[in-house]
């Protein structure tokens, strides 16, 4: 059975940084492309980066560009969202997510979420 | 940025009927669309992936039809566990997702 959980969540002044981490298992972890998604309180979902399956390519959406970075170690089936310049506006349960389909990117299985809350 | 817009925001339907969802691309993305459903309080669940393939698990009544910048999903006889919020997604580029259907009991 596929699962991601993750952790790392929490309150944050702006401009303050914050380490995310989405500990997977079920399935080949570094055969898969690995995304975060988020979701305002209240609001629809966004895209913010996806990171192939050996973690040498990555992909970011414009508005967490130069702020958020992606990574992963496949030997720990872990996947992390390094946040660093955090803004109110990046309040949010923020999802890892499976990519099942190699450079398709929708997503297949989602953690439970982790609310990140941007605030003095 | 592909923007995905979808109709109607608010559907209000009785259980047992037919349930018709819309969502149309700014640009063509081909077949690379796909369709979720969240219920409140929970994580997305993907229904609908090369706008007409069901996920695995999700039943016949789901049907996903369309191509290029206008697409349906179809719920062929509600059930009480489809009253959500549902979401179109197009990965022809960078992700972008609808701004999401809320599916109401009538």
């Amino acid at each position: 059975e596929v699962q991601l959980l993750e952790s790392g969540g929490g309150l944050v002044q702006p401009g303050g940084s914050l380490r995310l981490s989405c500990a997977a298992s079920g399935f080949t972890f570094s055969n898969y492309a690995m995304t975060w998604v988020r979701q305002a309180p209240g609001k629809g979902l966004e895209w913010v980066s996806t990171i192939g399956g050996s973690g040498g390519r990555v992909y970011y959406a414009d508005s967490v560009k130069g702020r958020f970075t992606i990574s992963r170690d496949n030997s720990k089936n872990t996947l992390y969202l390094q946040m660093t310049r955090l803004r109110a506006e990046d309040t949010a349960i923020f999802y890892c997510a499976k990519v099942p389909d190699g450079d398709n990117f929708y997503f297949d299985y989602w953690g439970q979420g982790t609310l990140v809350t941007v605030s003095s | 940025e592909i923007v995905m817009t979808q109709s109607p925001a608010t559907l209000s339907v009785s259980p047992g009927e037919r349930a018709t969802l819309s969502c149309r691309a700014s640009q063509s993305v081909s077949s690379n669309l796909a369709w979720y459903q969240q219920k409140p309080g929970q994580v997305p669940r993907l229904l609908i992936y090369g706008a007409s393939t069901r996920a695995t698990g999700i039943p016949a009544r789901f049907s996903g039809s369309g191509s290029g910048t206008e697409f349906t999903l179809t719920i062929s006889s509600l059930q009480s566990e489809d009253f959500a919020v549902y979401y179109c997604q197009q990965y022809d580029n960078w992700p972008t997702f609808g701004q999401g259907t809320r599916l109401e009991i009538k």
